[in-house]
C-alpha cells in the first residue's frame, strides 16, 4: 500500500536558520509527493510536488523539497524560517495503483518558527 | 479563479443528530473528495467522486455517513446519527484531473462537534 510517514510530531527553529521538515514515502512505481501546508481554522493549500525530472523542486513562499529515491525521502526545506511560516505541514502521495489516485496524508508536523 | 467552497464553517450537534454539509469545487473539476481531519492526525479519505460517480468509499462509515454529488457539480456529505468520535473537521477538495500529478484544492473545512 502506498504510504508516507512524517517522524517528527514537531519542529522548532530560530527565525532566520533553515528549517526542514521530513517525509519519507512507501509506494510501488514512480511516486507522486506533495506538500501542503495547514494555518490555523484553514484547509490545506499546496506548496510543491515532485512528478518526476530534477530531484529539487521549488515551490510557494521560498519552499524547496528534495526528492531523494535512494532514501525514499522527500524532506521540505526552506533557506531562511520565518515566523510567519508556524503552521501544520502534511505531505502526501497520490495512489497511483489502486486506479483511484487518491491522496494520502501523513501524520503532519506542526513546525514552529521562533522569534 | 475560485477556489473550493464550503459551509457552514463551524457546526455544534448534539449526538444522534443529523447533519450535513456542502461543497462547491473549482469549476471543471472532475474529482471531489471528502476529507476527515481528527485533531492531531492528517485528513484522510471518506469518498471520492469522478464527475457523479462514486470511484472510491472504502472507509465511508455507510452505516451513517452518505453523500452525493448531483450532476458532477455540488457535492453534500451527510452524517445521520452524529456520534461523538465524529467531532472532526470535514474538508472536500477537487482536482482536474489532467494527469496524474495534479494536486488537489482544499475548501477552508467545516468543524463539527459533536455533544
Amino acid at each position: 500500500a502506498q504510504s508516507v510517514a512524517q517522524p517528527e510530531d514537531q519542529v522548532n527553529v530560530a527565525e532566520g536558520n533553515p528549517l526542514t521538515v521530513k517525509c519519507t514515502y512507501s509506494v510501488s512505481g514512480n511516486p507522486y509527493l506533495f506538500w501542503y501546508v495547514q494555518y490555523p481554522n484553514r484547509g490545506l493549500q499546496f506548496l510543491l510536488k515532485y512528478i518526476t525530472g530534477d530531484n529539487l523542486v521549488k515551490g510557494s513562499y521560498g519552499f524547496e523539497a528534495e526528492f531523494n529515491k535512494s532514501q525514499t525521502s522527500f524532506h521540505l526545506k526552506k533557506p531562511s524560517a520565518l515566523v510567519s511560516d508556524s503552521a501544520l505541514y502534511f505531505c502526501a502521495v497520490r495512489d497511483a495503483t489502486s486506479g483511484t489516485y487518491k491522496y494520502i496524508f501523513g501524520t503532519g508536523t506542526r513546525l514552529k518558527v521562533l522569534a | 479563479e475560485a477556489g473550493v467552497a464550503q459551509s457552514p464553517r463551524y457546526k455544534i450537534i448534539e449526538k444522534r443528530q443529523s447533519v450535513a454539509f456542502w461543497c462547491n469545487p473549482i469549476s471543471g473539476h472532475a474529482t471531489l473528495y471528502w476529507y476527515q481531519q481528527i485533531l492531531g492526525q492528517g485528513p484522510k479519505l471518506l469518498i471520492q467522486f469522478q464527475n457523479n460517480g462514486v470511484v472510491d468509499d472504502s472507509q465511508l462509515p455507510k452505516d451513517r455517513f452518505s453523500a452525493e454529488r448531483l450532476k458532477g457539480v455540488d457535492s453534500t456529505l451527510k452524517i445521520q446519527p452524529a456520534k461523538l468520535e465524529d467531532s472532526a473537521v470535514y474538508l472536500c477538495a477537487s482536482s482536474s484531473d489532467r494527469g496524474r500529478g495534479t494536486e488537489a484544492f482544499f475548501g477552508q473545512g467545516t468543524r463539527l462537534t459533536v455533544v
